[in-house]
């Protein structure tokens, strides 16, 4: 099945950094990129997507970048604060309806 | 929380036991689907139903079977659990958004199996 490598698995920044989490794919049919955020014990939550015929999508302090020639995806976080740590899981659509999950990177944000 | 229930939310039993978990939606969502959550893993899809009666199977099937015998309920059963089946258990729906079908998930279900 389709596979998705995500990168970096851990990331710890200062506050006020900025962070950026790549995620690339194999199949060139994929069409829809959801990003997901996890925080300690609860349950993983949509922050943002973007489909594949957008290049930028933005949303206050995240965005996310697809590059659809090179086949990857990324999430930036600008003006990063600590209750942005979490885990988060990039992920795309594979079939009709179901989604394939990257492994996830776990961001500390530092006071 | 669109909607999602999972029970039980935890559950401690022993190899070889079968044990059910239950997800229930009130929004009468088509699609739904049933993955774990491993460290290091991710999320990986078990199963997935698209109506009553229509399931399919995921990345990580094996062991598990489920059934829908209603639209608001998806039930995963582990027919003789193992350790290996010791995991966090995610449920989610999915609603269309023209082309997209955003997925949100229920509370999880935390199982150990000793």
């Amino acid at each position: 099945g389709e596979n998705v490598e995500q990168h970096p698995s851990t990331l710890s920044v200062q506050e006020g950094d900025s962070a950026v989490i790549k995620c690339t794919y194999s199949d060139s049919a994929s069409n829809y990129f959801p990003w997901y955020k996890q925080e300690l014990g609860k349950r993983p939550q949509l922050i943002i997507d973007i489909r594949s015929n957008v290049g930028e999508k933005k949303d206050q302090r995240i965005a996310v970048t697809l590059n659809k020639t090179a086949k990857h995806f990324s999430l930036h976080i600008t003006e990063t604060q600590p209750e942005d740590s979490a885990v988060y899981f990039c992920a795309l659509q594979t079939g009709y309806s179901t989604l394939t999950f990257g492994k996830g990177t776990m961001l500390l944000v530092s006071p | 929380d669109a909607g999602i229930t999972q029970s039980p939310r935890h559950k401690v039993t022993e190899t070889g036991t079968p044990v059910t978990l239950r997800c229930h939606q009130t929004e009468n969502h088509r699609y739904m689907y049933w993955y774990r959550q491993d460290p290091g893993h991710g999320l990986r899809l078990i199963h997935y139903s698209y109506g009553v009666k229509d399931t399919d199977k995921g990345e990580v099937s094996d062991g598990y079977s489920v059934s829908r015998s209603k639209t608001e309920d998806f039930l995963l059963t582990l027919e003789s659990a193992t350790s290996s089946q010791t995991s966090v258990y995610f449920c989610a729906i999915s609603e269309a958004s023209g082309r997209r079908y955003i997925q949100y998930f229920g509370a999880g279900t935390r199982l150990s199996v000793l």
